[in-house]
């Protein structure tokens, strides 16, 4: 099982970046799929999640209107495109997929996450 | 959006020792509660689900129970490689939201 993120990196404040993250050994299609950011020496924050179709997305409103997420179902990739980016965005961004094959069952597989960080 | 409060905030315990962390939501979510680890440099780990099952290959010494709005973990016979942070998450419904965590600390 493996779900690899990529993309992060420095960015100034306004900027935009794309977070990817390709998934391996376990099913994608059906299932619900988030991304989870932690900023340093915080705690944990849902980002925003879509469904296994992409019919459907949910977002923290702290990013709704500035983050889009989408995803590839062929590829096996979740994307993050991540625009008008604050220095408050600073963060590990992980990919996490539901362990159920419908939500409410928890995220059960995780990325190691990338680091996105925000500054002049 | 469901506000989920943990508490404490950090606890000191022993090696052998038995813990319980509490978890509040600001509504009613029926089971639909999720506890995960986070040791130092790591991904959150997913131990359990619908407030009270166990995720398959995490040990029996961890256990949950709660509905409605209160919520516990509780750790059995503490192992060293327990001490880490502990995270409730609401899947209730969308956003799906996180507590603030409780750190578990060697006393």
């Amino acid at each position: 099982v493996q779900l690899v993120e990529s993309g992060g990196g420095l960015v100034q404040p306004g900027g935009s970046l794309r977070l990817s993250c390709v998934v391996s050994g376990i099913s994608f299609n059906s299932h619900y799929m988030s991304w989870v950011r932690q900023a340093p020496g915080k705690g944990l924050e849902w980002v925003a999640n879509i469904k296994g179709d992409g019919s459907e997305k949910y977002y923290v409103d702290s990013v709704r209107g500035r983050f889009t997420i989408s995803r590839d179902n062929a590829q096996k990739s979740l994307y993050l495109q991540m625009s008008s980016l604050r220095v408050d965005d600073t963060a590990m961004y992980y990919c996490a997929r539901d362990l159920g094959y419908s939500h409410g069952y928890g995220l059960g597989y995780w990325g190691q996450g990338t680091l996105v960080t925000v500054s002049s | 959006d469901i506000q989920m409060t943990q508490s404490p905030s950090s606890v000191s315990a022993s090696v052998g020792d038995r813990v319980t962390f509490t978890c509040r939501a600001s509504q009613n979510i029926n089971s639909w509660l999720t506890w995960y680890q986070q040791r130092p440099g790591e991904a959150p780990k997913l131990l359990i689900y619908t407030a009270a099952t166990l995720q398959s290959g995490v040990p029996s010494r961890f256990s949950g129970f709660g509905s409605g709005t209160h919520f516990t973990l509780t750790i059995n016979s503490l192992q060293p490689e327990d001490f880490a942070t502990y995270y409730c998450q609401q899947a209730d419904s969308f956003p799906y939201t996180f507590g603030q965590g409780t750190k578990l600390e060697i006393k």
